[in-house]
């Protein structure tokens, strides 16, 4: 099946540092979603993100769709210990009723 | 509460006893979907349905079985279990099959240990 490349696979860094992520695949992507799963939950959606080029914030995060519509990227500003988590990338191909997962960036702080 | 139940939670079972796990969602949505998480590997998709009735495989279909027979239940049955099938699944629904827009909500996952 269709592949994303997440990177980095894990982080760790200090409570207050930036956080920086992304996914790149070799297909052309609709949409791209971004989604965070907490330890011993399911993931939850952060940003959805449906027209190329687009910024869009929700709070401390930041995501973009690359203008090739081939890339995405998550920013986390200030980092906090409920942050912690793995941090999944998604895409939707045109046409396509699925999403394809990114591997995941497993986030960890120090406080 | 909006949610997705999946039950169980967790499950210890033996090669080749057959095991269903259920899922059911409360805010009607038409699309649902079964997902496994492994090491490395993030989110592949085993089977989706579009509504009731309606089912198609994903990625890694090999090994399992699906149903839409109502609208808020989809459960995940394997008739053979093997031990490649230890992982943690989840359930995951979304409004509307017909603009389907990638937006998931989630169970909170079963994990599965076949020995």
């Amino acid at each position: 099946g269709q592949q994303l490349n997440q990177s980095p696979q894990s982080m760790f860094i200090q409570e207050g540092e930036d956080v920086s992520m992304n996914c790149t695949s070799s297909s052309i992507f609709n949409t791209w979603l971004w989604y965070k799963q907490d330890p011993g939950e399911g993931p939850v959606l952060l940003i959805a993100l449906y027209k190329a080029g687009e910024l869009t914030s929700n709070g401390r995060l930041t995501a973009q769709f690359g203008i090739t519509r081939k890339d995405s990227f998550l920013n986390i500003s200030a980092s906090i210990p409920s942050d912690v988590g793995i941090y999944f990338c998604a895409g939707q191909l045109a046409g396509a009723q699925k999403l394809v997962f990114g591997q995941g960036t497993r986030l960890t702080i120090n406080p | 509460e909006a949610q997705v139940t999946q039950n169980p939670r967790y499950l210890i079972t033996v090669t080749g006893k057959k095991l269903t796990v259920t899922c059911s969602q409360n805010m009607n949505h038409e699309y649902m979907s079964w997902y496994r998480q492994d090491p490395g590997l993030g989110l592949r998709q085993i089977y989706y349905s579009m509504n009731v009735e309606v089912t198609d495989k994903g990625d890694v279909p090999e090994g399992y079985k699906v149903s839409r027979k109502e609208k808020r239940n989809f459960p995940l049955i394997l008739e053979s279990p093997s031990p490649n099938q230890t992982s943690l699944y989840f359930c995951a629904s979304s409004p509307g099959a017909g603009s389907y827009t990638g937006e998931l909500f989630f169970g909170e996952g079963s994990r599965l240990t076949v020995l």
